[in-house]
């Protein structure tokens, strides 16, 4: 089954304590982005990857990082993470050629 | 980049057809007209998408205007399923664009049985 992955689903941390969202899906995807969801605000996306080792910001970059090592996985970094990032967040993917995007379930992470 | 207006929310019984509308007067040539929803606490779905030409799927039908300023989903039968948000994106194919989605507010669409 072609799916996006995610984990994990739920995650509540302090402030300052460094974690890893991880991703992947299993279709052989060039592109992968990841996004946030806030009440009001809708989604918004993160970071982008169009390919192995090429990265780029997307509208609100500020305290993540993301590296794509592999096609298939897209790692979301948060070093430092703040309040200010609890949210709620989606990884998707989808391939050069197509125009469907596949998202994953969500991670709800909260941080104190 | 080209913004997309949407009702904030829209109601329909189930059944009916529903017509979800979309207004977007500053869309260029470029711009293809994509539909996805939320359902309640799950990641974005695709719908459909289209350039200039009507277009149907499996799940919905999509009629863009003439002028290509707006455009409408529509869902022939709703169900009870079918009640979630649902977001019209438009998305540069242009190379440098990457394959990013914007999304707005969206509309909420609500089904009575």
């Amino acid at each position: 089954e072609a799916q996006v992955t995610q984990n994990p689903r739920y995650l509540i941390t302090v402030t300052g304590k460094k974690l890893t969202v991880t991703c992947s899906q299993n279709m052989n995807h060039e592109y992968m982005s990841w996004y946030r969801q806030d009440p009001g605000l809708g989604l918004r996306q993160i970071y982008y990857s169009m390919n192995v080792e090429v990265t780029d910001k997307g509208d609100v970059p500020e305290g993540y990082k993301v590296s794509r090592k592999e096609k298939r996985n897209f790692p979301l970094i948060l070093e430092s993470p703040s309040p200010n990032q609890t949210s709620l967040y989606f990884c998707a993917s989808t391939s050069l050629e197509g125009y469907e995007q596949y998202f994953g379930p969500g991670t709800r992470l909260t941080v104190t | 980049d080209a913004k997309t207006t949407q009702p904030n929310s829209m109601e329909s019984n189930e059944e009916e057809p529903v017509h979800l509308p979309c207004n977007h007067s500053t869309i260029s040539g470029t711009d293809y007209i994509h539909w996805y929803r939320q359902l309640p606490s799950q990641g974005p779905e695709y719908v459909i998408h289209g350039l200039t030409s009507n277009v149907n799927n499996r799940m919905a039908s999509l009629a863009i205007a003439e002028d290509r300023k707006s455009s409408t989903l529509i869902l022939h039968r709703a169900t009870l399923r079918d009640a979630a948000v649902y977001y019209c994106i438009l998305r540069d194919v242009g190379y440098n664009a990457g394959n990013m989605l914007t999304f707005g507010g969206g509309t909420r669409l609500m089904v009575k049985p």
